[in-house]
């Protein structure tokens, strides 16, 4: 168990499909994270939730809607995407800084492969 | 803001061949630094991180020292594997954040180590 679940590895969608990426860790931690992960470009951070309250919106679309329901769980729900929204989608968890746990590490799932037509 | 520049890819190397990937850094705190690799098919995994001006991080044969005088963390091993080939990326943590750990990564550097 690699303490980082992402599901589903891979999916393939229309632009105007609805549906959702689920990722959830067992570590333990209270902050989790979404990266998109696109070919030639630098890792983009996402979203940043800390004690299921998003503390973090990198200037992200609107088609893209986080949501925490439990330090356990982080969802990413897309609707009405473009073919460039085309990336690995990565989860990640952490202690969050301020919890006097922190050491800056962030335990990664193996990603969600995202493809749109 | 905070930045990390990495050697472009990819780095093919010869099996037991020396490997330097070369990482800078421009951040307005006292960052942590790290080094994560990422396999094929895998996420990211932490490879080894220093925390303050001169810690070296070590982990299965890499080393890495945090130079403040020249913002550089700089990735070495001295005699890579076939099984080290992966995409290695240079990280900074702003320490300063008191929320989420706001990882700030490199481009990733791809190293291919042939037999």
């Amino acid at each position: 168990e690699t303490g980082v679940t992402q599901t589903p590895r891979h999916l393939v969608m229309g632009m105007t499909n609805k549906k959702s990426l689920k990722c959830e860790q067992h570590l333990g931690h209270n902050a989790m994270y979404w990266y998109k992960q696109s070919a030639k470009k630098p890792l983009e951070l996402m979203f940043v939730y800390s004690l299921e309250e998003r503390v973090e919106n990198n200037s992200v679309p609107s088609r893209f809607s986080p949501e925490c329901p439990n330090s356990s769980h982080l969802f990413l729900h897309l609707h009405t995407l473009q073919p460039e929204d085309s990336a690995l989608y990565l989860c990640a968890s952490s202690h969050s800084a301020g919890s006097g746990r922190g050491t800056g590490e962030l335990f990664f799932g193996e990603g969600s492969r995202l493809t749109v037509l | 803001g905070d930045s990390v520049t990495q050697m472009e890819g990819p780095v093919t190397l010869s099996e037991e061949a020396c490997l330097t990937i070369n990482c800078t850094y421009t951040a307005t705190g006292y960052p942590s630094l790290f080094w994560y690799v990422q396999y094929p098919g895998e996420g990211l995994q932490l490879l080894l991180k220093a925390t303050k001006a001169d810690d070296k991080g070590s982990n299965k044969g890499f080393e890495a020292t945090y130079r403040k005088e020249t913002t550089s963390f700089h990735l070495e091993k001295g005699s890579v594997q076939v099984s080290d080939s992966a995409v290695y990326f240079c990280a900074l943590s702003d320490r300063n954040n008191n929320a989420g750990n706001m990882l700030t990564f490199g481009g990733g550097t791809r190293l291919m180590v042939k037999p």
